[in-house]
Formats: C-alpha cells, sequence, structure tokens
C-alpha cells in the first residue's frame, strides 16, 4: 500500500521512553525520516536515514528500522517533546509521503 | 545555513490560480532540490511535489499532478509553486522546504516559515 501508518496518539510519563512506530512497504528499501511539528511552527527534522541524528538534536531522540518497521525513540521524555511526530519515505511508486502523525503526550 | 522565506498570505476565490514563492538567503537556492508540503488546518503534512536541484525537472504526487506546477527562477534563487483551480480544500499553509543535504560531518533541511493561503468565496 502507498500509505505509511502511525498510531494517531502516544502517552508516556515524563522520565519514560516513547516509542512511536511507523509502517510501510516499502521501509525495507527506503528510509525513514522523523519530523517533530510543534504548534504553529514549521517542521523539524529529528532523525533521517532511519537512525541519524541531526546536529543541535538532542541525543535522546533515536530511530531505529526493522523490515516494514521504523520506531522513533524517545528516551527520559519531557514535557518540552509534546508535538506531532510525523514520519516521511518514499512510497512503492516513488513519490514522497507523510505518515498521518502522531501526538505525543507527556504528563 | 541556507534560510528560506515565503511569499506572505492570501485570500483566493474558488476557481483562481495561487502562486507561492520561496527565496533563499545565505546559499543560492539553485543548488538545492526543493520540495513542497501543505498543511490544512488541523490536519497533518502532505507532500505535494519537488523539483530538482540545478534544474527545471520537477514531479508531483499524483494528486496534485493536473493542477501543480513548480519552477525556477535561477537568477533570482527562487522557487514557485502554482495551483490552478483552487477549491476550499486547498485552504492550507504551504511550506517550502530544501532536501536533506550534507552539513558539516551530519545532514540537514531547511524549511520556510509557511505561507496561509485561505480559499473562501
Amino acid at each position: 500500500s502507498s500509505k505509511l501508518t502511525q498510531p494517531p496518539s502516544v502517552s508516556v510519563s515524563p522520565g519514560q521512553t516513547a516509542r512511536i512506530t511507523c509502517s510501510g512497504d516499502a521501509l525495507p528499501r527506503k528510509y525513514a525520516y522523523w519530523y517533530q511539528q510543534k504548534s504553529g511552527q514549521a517542521p523539524l527534522l529529528v532523525i533521517y536515514e532511519d537512525t541519524r541524528r541531526p546536529s543541535g538534536i538532542n541525543e535522546r531522540f533515536s530511530g531505529s528500522s526493522s523490515g516494514t518497521m521504523a520506531t522513533l525513540i524517545i528516551t527520559e521524555a519531557q514535557v518540552d517533546d509534546e508535538a506531532d511526530y510525523y514520519c516521511y519515505s518514499t512510497d512503492i511508486n516513488g513519490d514522497q509521503i507523510f505518515g498521518r502523525g502522531t501526538k505525543l503526550t507527556v504528563l | 545555513q541556507v534560510q528560506l522565506l515565503q511569499s506572505g498570505a492570501e485570500v483566493k476565490k474558488p476557481g483562481a490560480s495561487l502562486k507561492v514563492s520561496c527565496k533563499a538567503s545565505g546559499d543560492s537556492l539553485n543548488t538545492y532540490a526543493v520540495h513542497w508540503v501543505r498543511q490544512a488546518p488541523g490536519q497533518g503534512l502532505e507532500w505535494m511535489g519537488w523539483i530538482k536541484a540545478n534544474s527545471n525537472d520537477a514531479n508531483f504526487t499524483k494528486k496534485f499532478q493536473d493542477r501543480v506546477s513548480i519552477t525556477r527562477d535561477t537568477s533570482a534563487s527562487l522557487v514557485y509553486l502554482e495551483v490552478s483551480r483552487l477549491t476550499s480544500e486547498d485552504t492550507a499553509v504551504y511550506y517550502c522546504a530544501t532536501a536533506v543535504v550534507a552539513v558539516g560531518s551530519g545532514a540537514a533541511d531547511f524549511w520556510g516559515q509557511g505561507t496561509l493561503v485561505i480559499v473562501s468565496s
């Protein structure tokens, strides 16, 4: 299928580890990217090429990928991590696509 | 580092056309692939299409293929998004963004501030 599937919401307590999954048929062959978007702001790249972290992104953010699933992992989650998170990749037809987003709540 | 500045908010009538610009400062936008992404109110991100670096070769998702174009003005280091036959469903914030590029020992992409487009009669 030409889509990326994410859970609509994930909730954790401060200090816990948050895991946000993204499944897609092309992920075994295509990289996943992860964006954080806070209200009223442009998206911010937090993970690229499945596991790599851009400069300036907190090391609490990491990524993994196995088969048709990519995962964004946020360790020691903080209230400031509350945001919408989107996975992004290439579908089987070669188009770029976003997942529908996951709202992370830390409380 | 490159910074992207987009043109200002617009209000359009249904059936009209839209043209949003994206200009770089700090570097030439000509050397970057540029994507356009939109976000309807309260909704997720939607990829529309992209234009390749140093080229006018553009590709779009099938949903937009017949009414969207992306072009460059290389002399002004600008990229344009044009959308025709607007409907209320095109009401959204439109973002330009560079592709992820190598920066130092890592990588980054760069986003414009977004352009709010309202389509209303």
